[in-house]
């Protein structure tokens, strides 16, 4: 069975420090890795996206990682800031079968 | 360009009572998703579609039907609300998904709807 698990579930830190999500997932015959952000009561914002072939990528502070053979991807956020709380969640797209999974994600809170 | 706009924001039903949520995308994407989200639970798929005229069930299809009857919109029909279909859901669509393309899935805002 396909399954994406997040932990922790909640995190809290205070501002300025680096941190790192976790996503863990059982099959790694995929398509791509994507994270996104989901701030309350709102949508979905895709952060970044890895295929399947790369290893990692990169968009200002954020850091994104991808090791199939060890079925572990890893969020890094550098020199965190308040308005960095959100929930994070990351998803898989598989093509046998094509769907995508999700975890269900990391709230994460950055204390001023 | 809008991306995916959802229709409507918030809605109250009756058990019993029909409706049906409307997704748009102006990014001329094939494929299009319709997912609930429950506190605990993460995204689910309801039903998704590769492209105009076709459907497909996902991971929770019951209690929902959904038609693509133009590329840019799928909708999203619950013929007899129940409590248990009180959730966030999320119209989602993307390019046919290609190996070491950027396949990436774009999100609306979200429907917010809760069943008495």
């Amino acid at each position: 069975k396909q399954e994406v698990t997040q932990i922790p579930a909640a995190l809290s830190v205070p501002e300025g420090e680096n941190l790192v999500l976790n996503c863990s997932f059982t099959d790694s015959a995929i398509y791509n890795l994507q994270w996104f952000r989901q701030d309350p009561g709102k949508g979905l914002t895709s952060l970044l996206l890895i295929q399947s072939s790369q290893r990692e990528q990169t968009s200002g502070r954020l850091n994104a990682s991808l090791d199939k053979s060890s079925g572990r991807s890893t969020l890094y956020i550098a020199a965190s800031q308040p308005g960095d709380s959100a929930t994070y969640l990351c998803a898989l797209l598989y093509h046998v079968p094509y769907k995508y999974i999700f975890g269900t994600g990391t709230r994460l809170k950055v204390l001023a | 360009n809008a991306g995916v706009t959802q229709t409507p924001k918030f809605r109250v039903l009756k058990t019993g009572q029909s409706m049906t949520l409307l997704c748009a995308q102006d990014m001329n994407h094939e494929y299009m998703y319709w997912y609930r989200q429950d506190p605990g639970m993460g995204l689910r798929l309801i039903h998704y579609s590769v492209g105009e005229g076709t459907t497909a069930k996902g991971e929770v299809p019951d209690g929902y039907n959904v038609s693509r009857l133009k590329k840019q919109n799928f909708l999203l029909g619950l013929e007899s609300a129940a409590p248990s279909q009180t959730s966030v859901y999320f119209c989602a669509s993307s390019y046919f998904p290609r190996a070491d393309s950027y396949n990436e899935q774009f999100f609306g805002p979200g429907t917010r709807l809760t069943v008495l």
